[in-house]
């Protein structure tokens, strides 16, 4: 079936360092890929997105590319801050044959070091 | 604009109960999806409703349901309540059904 598989964390790094965070995927179809993110007691924060191959994704300093050859959308961002401390979530969705369903992956749980 | 908002925000219930939460979307959006997501792990999709119909269902026991009112505010219903049921119950809304999908920040519930 359909699934996301992503990086176990927890992942710790010190400001200003360089973030990967790697997602793969497997799905039938063309899915749209997601990182979401989440801040301690929040809700889910859609971070950024990408509907079709080699797009590129960015939000806020993060970066990732749709990838289909490798199945991946790997999360990136040059220098890491404090306030990046979250939960992230990889997702994918297959609309339109599922409406809105998005299968997330299990989260990656970053903090960062002043 | 109000986001989405989801009541209450906590809840303790024992087991054998039953538990109604409840959703407002943003205004303007007419679809909204419910989402289980258990400690530790991401989120599960268990309903979508789309102009007062459900649209998708995961994969939960029928001891879940849910409505869309014609406001476009929904309810998740859960009968039975069991141990594992204790999760943070998010619920999210869009405009027609497609992306992207604006969540709440949900509703924790314990079962004890």
């Amino acid at each position: 079936g359909d699934s996301v598989t992503q990086m176990e964390g927890p992942v710790t790094l010190s400001e200003e360092a360089f973030l990967t965070i790697n997602c793969t995927y497997t799905a039938t179809g063309y899915p749209s890929l997601f990182w979401y993110v989440q801040y301690p007691g929040e809700g889910l924060q859609l971070l950024l997105k990408a509907t079709k191959a080699d797009d590129k994704g960015s939000n806020k300093g993060f970066e990732a590319t749709y990838r289909k050859e490798t199945t991946s959308f790997h999360l990136e961002k040059g220098s890491v801050q404090v306030s990046d401390s979250a939960v992230y979530f990889c997702a994918l969705s297959l609309l339109p044959s599922s409406a809105s369903k998005i299968i997330f992956g299990s989260g990656t749980r970053l903090s960062i070091r002043p | 604009d109000a986001g989405v908002t989801q009541s209450p925000t906590h809840l303790i219930k024992t087991r054998g109960q039953h538990v109604t939460l409840r959703c407002s979307p943003i205004s303007g959006h007419k679809s909204v999806s419910w989402y289980q997501q258990v400690l530790g792990q991401g989120p599960q999709f268990i309903f979508q409703y789309y102009e007062k119909e459900e649209r998708g269902r995961g994969n939960f026991p029928d001891r879940f349901s849910a409505r869309q009112f014609p406001n476009y505010s929904s309810e998740l219903n859960v009968n039975a309540l069991l141990l594992g049921d204790s999760a943070l119950y998010l619920c999210a809304s869009s405009l027609a059904g497609s992306q992207p999908q604006h969540f709440g920040d949900g509703t924790r519930l314990s079962i004890l």
